[in-house]
């Protein structure tokens, strides 16, 4: 268990609507990801963060933005929500002091955009 | 860019047979890591076993080894004994870059391998 938990877990929204997710770890780790994952394409990038304030994009960046205010919490924020947007989002965190520099991920959020 | 295949969108398997869960990759960065993670019914992703591109052994986790061959750019994954409870995603992923390389260490997946344990 790499503390890590996300919310919420489900949501449903509306098209244009603002959405925010939220990861928040306990370890003080300092890298943390977030992925989407979607049938046909396993898991992508959308941001990643290196630190606090620190963050950059992923494979899959359009149309969501994040922020990285204190080492235990990293948002994703969908300003605008689309339908292509309904997805399974996982946060990760990078144990850079494990064997192996894997990531572990959160129990994930699933998001209905209708 | 770094890509991840993973060619086999389903298997069934009767109980206590081997598996075999294939990944070929392609990347052109000498120094990477490969992984395999699974993902129950229950949504969770557990991170399962890794190889280097450096590690002169396939490794090994238990009921899973890591097929690594590496002149044809392919990281299967074994079960050994499959049970009902293997059952699940399987997902194998990239990382381009050294251990020690404190950069973002992204990792690329693949599609993904649904695999079924029959009673």
């Amino acid at each position: 268990d790499a503390g890590i938990t996300q919310s919420p877990r489900h949501k449903v929204t509306e098209t244009g609507t603002p959405v925010t997710l939220r990861c928040h770890q306990t370890e003080n780790h300092r890298y943390m990801y977030w992925y989407r994952q979607d049938p046909g394409h396993g898991l992508r990038l959308i941001h990643y963060s290196y630190g606090v304030k620190d963050t950059d994009k992923g494979e899959v960046s359009d149309g969501y933005s994040v922020s990285r205010s204190k080492t235990e919490d990293f948002l994703l924020t969908l300003e605008s929500a689309t339908s292509s947007q309904t997805s399974v989002y996982f946060c990760a965190i990078r144990d850079s002091g494990g064997s192996y520099n894997e990531q572990f991920f959160g129990p994930g959020t699933r998001l209905t955009v209708l | 860019a770094q890509k991840i295949t993973q060619t086999q969108p389903g298997m069934f398997v009767q109980e206590k047979e081997a598996v075999t869960l294939d990944c070929t990759y392609d990347t052109s960065d000498p120094s990477y890591g490969l992984f395999w993670y699974k993902q129950p019914s229950s949504g969770e992703m557990i991170f399962l076993i890794y190889q280097g591109s450096y590690d002169q052994q396939n490794a090994t986790e238990g009921r899973y080894s890591l097929n690594f061959q590496k002149a044809r750019k392919s990281a299967n994954l074994v079960i050994s004994a499959s049970q009902l409870g293997d059952s699940a995603m399987y997902f194998c992923a990239m990382r381009e870059g050294l251990l020690l390389n404190q950069g973002a260490q992204k990792l690329v997946f693949g599609q993904g391998t649904r695999l079924t344990i029959n009673p």
